[in-house]
């Protein structure tokens, strides 16, 4: 299994559209968890660091089960601007430094 | 200030030169890492640096080496390097103690190209 799976994608939606990116991960030791967005030859960004309590800031809602090793992203109203790779990222778990093991990545395309 | 700054963006180069790809954080934090991404693949974990210290090298091949001057700076050197190497090189830093989030920061990349 590997570490981070994620949905394949692509995902076309017409704006306004409500989509949602779901991902699972194997180490339970696992402690840190984040989407990222990638936009076509940029750097990743920090989209939104994923709580247990769950979290929401503005459209997107981000939701962890840890009993089922599962996380969600959840856009709502997309616009044209969501537009972009959308990646699930895990800290590798245990000792005082993280890594960071990233998911393939979930392609969306918002169309008018 | 959010910004971890690589020089330089683009780089050409070919198989029988060295050459050092820089990074550069001033947000106090204490781990810094190098990803290499392919094309339409996601970023892959080459080198993990705490405190200054290399704490995890992902079986990297020996033509890349990681250094880190100091808590600042991270630098890659890259000699005898191969064609299937060209990628973009990304270097990110973050807090490096237990119990913080751990978000990364990424630089913008350097694209290489080994000719």
């Amino acid at each position: 299994r590997k570490e981070v799976e994620q949905d394949p994608g692509p995902f076309n939606v017409p704006e306004g559209a409500t989509v949602a990116f779901n991902c699972t991960y194997s180490n339970s030791a696992s402690q840190s968890f984040f989407w990222y967005r990638q936009d076509c030859r940029k750097e990743p960004k920090l989209l939104m660091s994923v709580y247990s309590s769950g979290n929401e800031d503005g459209r997107f809602t981000a939701q962890l089960n840890r009993a089922s090793q599962y996380i969600s992203l959840l856009i709502r109203d997309s616009k044209l601007s969501d537009s972009a790779t959308y990646l699930c990222v895990v800290n590798r778990g245990g000792g005082s430094q993280g890594n960071l093991i990233f998911g393939k990545g979930t392609k969306l395309s918002v169309k008018p | 200030d959010t910004e971890v700054t690589q020089t330089p963006k683009h780089l050409v180069m070919g198989m029988t030169n060295k050459k050092s790809l820089k990074c550069e954080q001033h947000m106090g934090h204490r781990a810094m890492y190098w990803y290499k991404q392919k094309a339409k693949k996601p970023p892959e974990l080459m080198f993990v640096y705490s405190y200054e210290k290399l704490s995890i090298n992902e079986s990297v091949p020996s033509r890349f080496s990681p250094e880190c001057p100091n808590s600042s700076l991270l630098n890659l050197h890259l000699h005898a390097l191969q064609p299937e190497d060209s990628a973009l090189y990304l270097c990110a830093s973050s807090q490096a103690y237990a119990g913080e989030m751990l978000r990364a920061f990424f630089g913008q990349g350097t694209r290489l190209t080994v000719v």
